[in-house]
């Protein structure tokens, strides 16, 4: 099977500019969790999305969003973008056949550097 | 989530077994462990997991103390690409929740 993929792997903004990520999991996986990296904060989760829903939220502001479509993909948007923003955007998906705990597999991540 | 204590870094030779410790001495009864690593700039790579017992696969061993309160991660025969920063995760099952708790880590440098 493909791993999961993230597209762009490399982008640049500048500040108050938003941006789209788009994140395709693992071929049958039906749960996508988004999470970003800065090298002051480490990694931090933003969100999960399972049929279409999101059903659980990290400590974020409201200008990271994220949706997820019939087929599972999903994107995470950022409005308003600030220099605190570039980082290491990572996307990881998992099964989602409803047990307590499931294997998250990550994709590598989109590299957003804000100017 | 039951915190985890790592430490910050590691060497170990190459070949040699590398084994990684990891403190989680407030877990819970039905709390899994679960083992990441991050190799620069890349994805974090899962690698293992268990609940009660030993567990092995193709990557690495798993040990678990019988009281739970810690484990250690072996990679048997390190080579130079086992060289990543290495997350040891206790994650409650709580259905419908998937998020990861990652901390800071263990940056694991295998040495020629």
């Amino acid at each position: 099977k493909a791993g999961v993929t993230q597209t762009p792997r490399y982008l640049i903004k500048t500040r108050g500019q938003q941006v789209t990520l788009s994140c395709s999991p693992i071929s049958g996986h039906r749960s996508v969790s988004w999470y970003q990296q800065t090298p002051g904060q480490g990694l931090q989760f933003l969100f999960e999305y399972f049929s279409e829903t999101q059903r659980n939220k990290g400590n974020f502001p409201g200008r990271f969003s994220g949706r997820q479509f019939s087929n599972s993909r999903s994107e995470m948007n950022v409005s308003t973008l600030e220099l605190g923003d570039s980082a290491l955007y990572l996307c990881a998906s998992s099964p989602g056949q409803g047990a307590f705990v499931e294997t998250q597999y990550f994709g590598p991540g989109t590299r957003l550097l804000v100017l | 989530d039951a915190k985890t204590t790592q430490p910050p870094s590691m060497d170990c030779a190459e070949g040699r077994a590398a084994n990684l410790p990891c403190n989680h001495s407030t877990i819970s009864g039905n709390e899994y462990v679960y083992w990441y690593r991050q190799i620069h700039s890349q994805g974090p790579q899962y690698i293992i997991h268990g609940l009660k017992n030993n567990e092995t696969n193709e990557m690495a061993s798993l040990i678990i103390t019988e009281d739970r309160k810690s484990s250690t991660l072996i990679l048997p025969h390190a080579t130079l690409r086992d060289t990543a920063v290495y997350y040891c995760i206790v994650r409650p099952p709580i259905q419908g929740a998937q998020k990861l708790v990652f901390g800071q880590g263990t940056r694991l440098t295998i040495n020629p």
